[in-house]
């Protein structure tokens, strides 16, 4: 059981928006900024997210993250075949659950 | 080009022992943590450790750090760090990723992934 908590699974249409949630506790997104990998299957996780909202160099617009309290939230707009892949939310925990905490995962389905 | 690259895929009987590599190249090693990340078939990601190679300061997850005999380190003159067990089990089969740090503090995010080691334990 992972210390964040992610939804297994979401699906959308082409163009669609869609959000993935990201739940966790004061120790972690309470206190800590939050980051967001992407994992195509069989290929290693990349960075989309980090710092909560803050998009790495080549990482298009349509990624955008927030946080609020203990919580935090991937949104991916204009959906796009490419976008199915496994995402992740991470946070740094100051608790004996430290120090970097990973969600379970989130399958995008793009129907 | 930043890159971190891997050892190759490893196949072990259980109770034996291995050393998986991470040797990173495009960068100063010393100024960024490696991290070690694991995946189980069709699981999630897992943090087991992360090492700085400036000081070899080590963190280790707690899921790791107790029943399951690992220990990371790094070789700084060869810009490479390592992921070791002493004595394999069949629950360690899972592919295991190294990740760099995208700054010198311990809470930076990962922005560089080396390819991935798979590793199967089996008798």
């Amino acid at each position: 059981q992972s210390v964040l908590t992610q939804p297994p699974s979401v699906s959308g249409t082409p163009g669609q928006r869609v959000t993935i949630s990201c739940s966790g506790r004061s120790s972690n997104i309470g206190s800590n900024t939050v980051n967001w990998y992407q994992q195509v299957p069989g290929t290693a996780p990349k960075l989309l997210i980090s710092s909560n909202n803050q998009r790495p160099s080549g990482v298009p617009d349509r990624f955008s993250g927030s946080k609020s309290g203990t919580s935090a939230s991937l949104a991916i707009s204009g959906l796009q075949s490419e976008d199915e892949a496994d995402y992740y939310c991470a946070s740094w925990d100051d608790s004996l659950n430290g120090p970097w905490v990973f969600g379970g995962g989130t399958k995008l389905t793009v129907l | 080009e930043v890159q971190l690259v891997q050892s190759g895929a490893e196949v072990k009987k259980p109770g034996e022992s291995l050393k998986i590599s991470c040797k990173g190249s495009g960068y100063i090693f010393t100024n960024y943590w490696i991290a070690w990340v694991r995946q189980m078939p069709g699981k999630g990601l897992e943090f087991m450790g992360i090492i700085f190679p400036g000081d070899s300061d080590t963190r280790y997850s707690p899921s790791f750090q107790g029943q399951v005999t690992i220990s990371i380190s790094a070789d700084k003159s060869i810009s490479t760090a390592y992921l070791q067990w002493s004595s394999l089990r069949a629950s360690d089969t899972a592919m295991y990723y190294c990740a760099r740090s995208m700054g010198i503090e311990v809470v930076d995010p990962f922005d560089i992934w080396g390819q991935g080691t798979r590793v199967t334990v089996s008798s």
